[in-house]
This record gives structure tokens, C-alpha cells and sequence, in this order.
């Protein structure tokens, strides 16, 4: 079983206050990593799908970064809006094969107006 | 489009009853993929497929089943419910090739209750 971690758990921000979360996974045999937005009662949706080392992606106000080296990415969001609150759950494609795509247990984000 | 449908969205189960889950894409994706989400837990891998007639186990099999006969279709098999299959399944597709990776489209989730 994959160990794909996320931390932290969970994070409360002022609307305007920027802010980041990781996700941590094996460095050995990597193929890709998605960062998926789960909004309450909706489905997850992805964001980005990062698959090169030093690989940084941005999506309006949000943007991520990946180092398979050592086997972590941020992703950061500027200006934080109510409307960012969601959970954000990383995933880790295994290469090789079949591929098996491991999710981690996700940083749900509250964002206070 | 309709993407990824999922029926039923809700139902409730008596211990020991069984039921499918059904997941339907119009994508032509080859991947599917069940995944059920516990508190705290995230999104556990229940089963996935990668082309009709093709499925393997993820992380938590035990207690389902599937199949594959068509791109299109991939149910997921409850048998003997127990409580600890009180769940929400999110049915998952995605198109594959052999050097990308595509993300995964979700169904919009089936909430299920054993009691």
C-alpha cells in the first residue's frame, strides 16, 4: 500500500491571508501527481496533473509545485476566498503495469469572510 | 456530455442484503475506477478496471465484486451487506495511454447505509 500523506489535516484562514499544504510520496518510481479540489456535496474535481521534477502549474489565484526527488509538493493559494474553502486531496498514480491511483486523506480548508 | 453516472444516489440496506452500484461513462475512458470515502480516511480504492473484461483489486476489496464487459460500464457488487460497508462510492474514470496519465472523472457519489 502507498503511503501518499497530506498535512495538515485541516485549516482555518482570514479571507486575503495566502496559504499552503503538502503532500508528501514515495519518490521511487514516479509517474505523476494530481491535486484534486472536493467541494461539500460535490464531486472531487481535478486541478492540476504534475509530472515533471521542478513542474509548476497556476490556475488563477492557485498554483502548485512538485519535487520528485524528494518525493513532495505545496500547493499554495494567493488571497484565499470563502469560495476556496474545499478540500484538496492529492493523488499518486503507481507507474508500471496497471496503473492504481492512491489518494492522501486531503487538507479541508475553511476560509473565514 | 453526462461524464460519469452513477445510480442509485442513495440507498439504505439490511444487514446480510446485497445490491449494485451501477457507473456509467460516455467518455470512451478505459480506466474506472470505485473508491469509497470513510471520515477522515479520504478516498480508499475499492476495485478498478482497465479496459473491458480487465479488473484488479485496489486497497479494501473485500465484500465487493465487479465487472467489465463494456468500456461504457462498471458495476460494483455488494454481497452480504455488513455496516462496515456504510459508505459514500465515488465511481471514477479516466483516459490512459501509455506514456500519460490523465485525471480522474467522478460520478457525483452514491450514499450508501447498512443497518
Amino acid at each position: 500500500i502507498l503511503n501518499v500523506e497530506q498535512s495538515p489535516q485541516s485549516l482555518h484562514v482570514q479571507e486575503g491571508d495566502s496559504t499552503n499544504f503538502t503532500c508528501s510520496f514515495p519518490s521511487s518510481n514516479f509517474y505523476a501527481l494530481h491535486w484534486y479540489r472536493w467541494e461539500t456535496a460535490k464531486s472531487p474535481e481535478a486541478l492540476f496533473v504534475m509530472t515533471l521534477n521542478g513542474d509548476e502549474k497556476k490556475k488563477g489565484r492557485i498554483s502548485a509545485t512538485l519535487n520528485t526527488k524528494e518525493g513532495y509538493s505545496y500547493l499554495y493559494i494567493k488571497g484565499s476566498q470563502p469560495e476556496d474553502s474545499a478540500t484538496y486531496l492529492c493523488a499518486f498514480p503507481t507507474s508500471g503495469g496497471y496503473q492504481k491511483v492512491t489518494f492522501g486523506t486531503g487538507t479541508k480548508l475553511q476560509v473565514i469572510p | 456530455n453526462a461524464g460519469v453516472t452513477q445510480t442509485p444516489k442513495f440507498r439504505i440496506l439490511k444487514i446480510g442484503q446485497s445490491m449494485t452500484l451501477q457507473c456509467a461513462q460516455d467518455m470512451n475512458h478505459n480506466y474506472m475506477y470505485w473508491y469509497r470515502q470513510d471520515p477522515g480516511m479520504g478516498l480508499k480504492l475499492i476495485y478498478y478496471s482497465v479496459g473491458a473484461g480487465i479488473t484488479d483489486k485496489g486497497e479494501v476489496p473485500n465484500g465487493y465484486n465487479v465487472s467489465r464487459s463494456t468500456t461504457e460500464d462498471f458495476p460494483l457488487r455488494l454481497e452480504l451487506a455488513a455496516p462496515s460497508q456504510t459508505s459514500v462510492y465515488f465511481c471514477a474514470s479516466s483516459y490512459l495511454i501509455r506514456t500519460e496519465t490523465g485525471e480522474l472523472f467522478f460520478g457525483e457519489g452514491s450514499r450508501l447505509t447498512v443497518l
